[in-house]
């Protein structure tokens, strides 16, 4: 079956824009993770959403982030005003249920220039 | 806090070469472990999963092991292939707070030579 996607591959970015990234999870997977990736931080936790509603949200690092999951499947996590340091790529995960196995999109390439 | 160590950071063997890579953790309250390999470019390809009541699982080439008490996992890689070179990344899920998100660590980039 499809694993889960994530649109689009890379977004190159002004500072100061608003940028949304996409995650298609696996279908029937209601938990939905976001993670951040970069060099300096390594791989990190942004938020957890259990279908539509995010009971963790500990991970985001401002109110800059947001994010949002609509219909138990499509999530869309919004970065404002973008900064440099938000610079990193984007990983989304699926798991049938919490605290099974994560599967992982290819990720999304966020460059702020 | 839980922190995750994963040591070493590189590793370069020579094709057909038995290895094993470390992972620590600091809080032994882990729900499971997972192993993910993570090619340049590309999101992470889960490799095995660990519950924390079990002390190991295999698939293929891959064994990876769990003592939870001593808070440390290896993944074994039996017969090293070329087509193994990847960065390795180890990942708990903690018991309090149960969402399921995981840790992970730095990561162990590996070059299997031919």
């Amino acid at each position: 079956g499809a694993g889960v996607s994530q649109s689009p591959s890379n977004k190159v970015t002004e500072k100061g824009k608003d940028v949304e990234l996409r995650c298609d999870p696996i279908s029937g997977h209601t938990a939905l993770y976001w993670y951040r990736q970069s060099l300096g931080q390594g791989l990190e936790f942004l938020i957890y959403f259990q279908g539509n509603s995010a009971p963790d949200k500990s991970g985001l690092p401002s109110d800059r982030f947001s994010a949002e999951r609509t219909g138990g499947s499509v999530s869309t996590l919004t970065i404002q005003r973008t900064q440099q340091e938000d610079s990193a790529v984007y990983l989304c995960a699926s798991s049938l249920y919490r605290l099974e196995e994560q599967y992982f999109g290819p990720g999304t390439r966020l460059t702020v220039t | 806090k839980q922190e995750v160590t994963q040591i070493p950071a590189a590793l370069s063997v020579p094709e057909g070469e038995n290895l094993v890579l470390n992972c620590s953790f600091t809080d032994s309250a882990i729900y499971n472990l997972q192993w993910f390999r993570q090619d340049p470019g590309k999101g992470l390809t889960s490799l095995l999963l660990i519950q924390s009541s079990q002390r190991e699982q295999t698939s293929g080439r891959l064994n990876a092991s769990l003592d939870k008490s001593s808070g440390r996992s290896t993944l074994y890689i039996a017969a090293s292939q070329p087509g193994d070179s990847a960065t390795y990344l180890c990942a708990v899920v903690l018991i309090p707070g149960n969402t399921g998100k995981l840790i992970f660590g730095q990561g162990t980039t590996l070059q299997v030579k031919p």
